[in-house]
């Protein structure tokens, strides 16, 4: 099983601050096989990027992915009230097709 | 409109069974692969499993192989979570998600359509 391990567990930024957040590997997965999440609470995951770099559908371009191996990265260059959310990131290369434990970006 | 409607959740005591159902519309839906994901009270995502587009691949968490069993109608545009033996820890919200690659490239299982979710709550 592929573990993904997100860090740092809670951001806490200014709107209009940059937010990096980090999504590590237990093993090599191909950068087509990441995607990452946004959450915010009582609804439903929105899906953000896939194959690490793809902004899905209605994404703005503030939001960026970029990584392979096993190194990953989301970043919002000016963060917006409505980006105050938890993120995941996951990996659906391999059976299971596990997610991250979540970073959680709140507001300083 | 692209749309998930997640069926069937309730209360069950440990050891019982509950079939949870998800209907879509808006989309050719036998073309996609759909997939179940849950997530216990406070806590984060869980990959459940997830079905090909022709029902030719199947895929389950260890947490609930032999346990739970997904199944498709493509026909009636629906897909099935059949769960058996259910314990305390199944307790979560469960989400049905449709996979974002379509046939013949269905293996791409990221979510890019989601359900609101149904609540499954196992306690005696």
């Amino acid at each position: 099983e592929i573990v993904l391990t997100q860090s740092p567990g809670t951001l806490s930024l200014s709107p209009g601050e940059r937010a990096t957040l980090s999504c590590k590997a237990s093993q090599s997965i191909r950068s087509r096989d990441l995607a990452w999440y946004q959450q915010k609470p009582g609804q439903a995951p929105r899906l953000l990027i896939y194959a690490a770099a793809t902004r899905a559908t209605g994404i703005p371009d503030r939001f960026s992915g970029s990584g392979s191996g096993t190194d990953f990265t989301l970043t919002i260059t000016r963060l917006e009230p409505e980006d105050f959310a938890v993120y995941f990131c996951q990996q659906y290369g391999r059976s299971p097709f596990t997610f991250g434990p979540g970073t959680k970006v709140d507001i300083k | 409109e692209v749309q998930l409607v997640e069926s069937g959740g309730g209360l069950v005591k440990p050891g019982g069974s509950l079939r949870l159902s998800c209907g879509a519309s808006g989309f050719t839906f036998s073309n996609y692969s759909m997939n179940w994901v849950r997530q216990a009270p406070g806590k984060g995502l869980e990959w459940v499993s997830s079905i090909s587009s022709r029902s030719s691949f199947i895929h389950y968490a260890d947490s609930v192989k032999g346990r739970f069993a997904l199944s498709r109608d493509n026909a009636k545009n629906s897909v099935d979570l059949q769960m058996n033996n259910l314990r305390a820890e199944d307790t979560a919200v469960y989400y049905c998600a449709r996979s974002g690659s379509s046939f013949p490239f269905d293996y791409d299982y990221y979510m890019d359509v989601w359900g609101k979710g149904s609540t499954v709550t196992v306690s005696s």
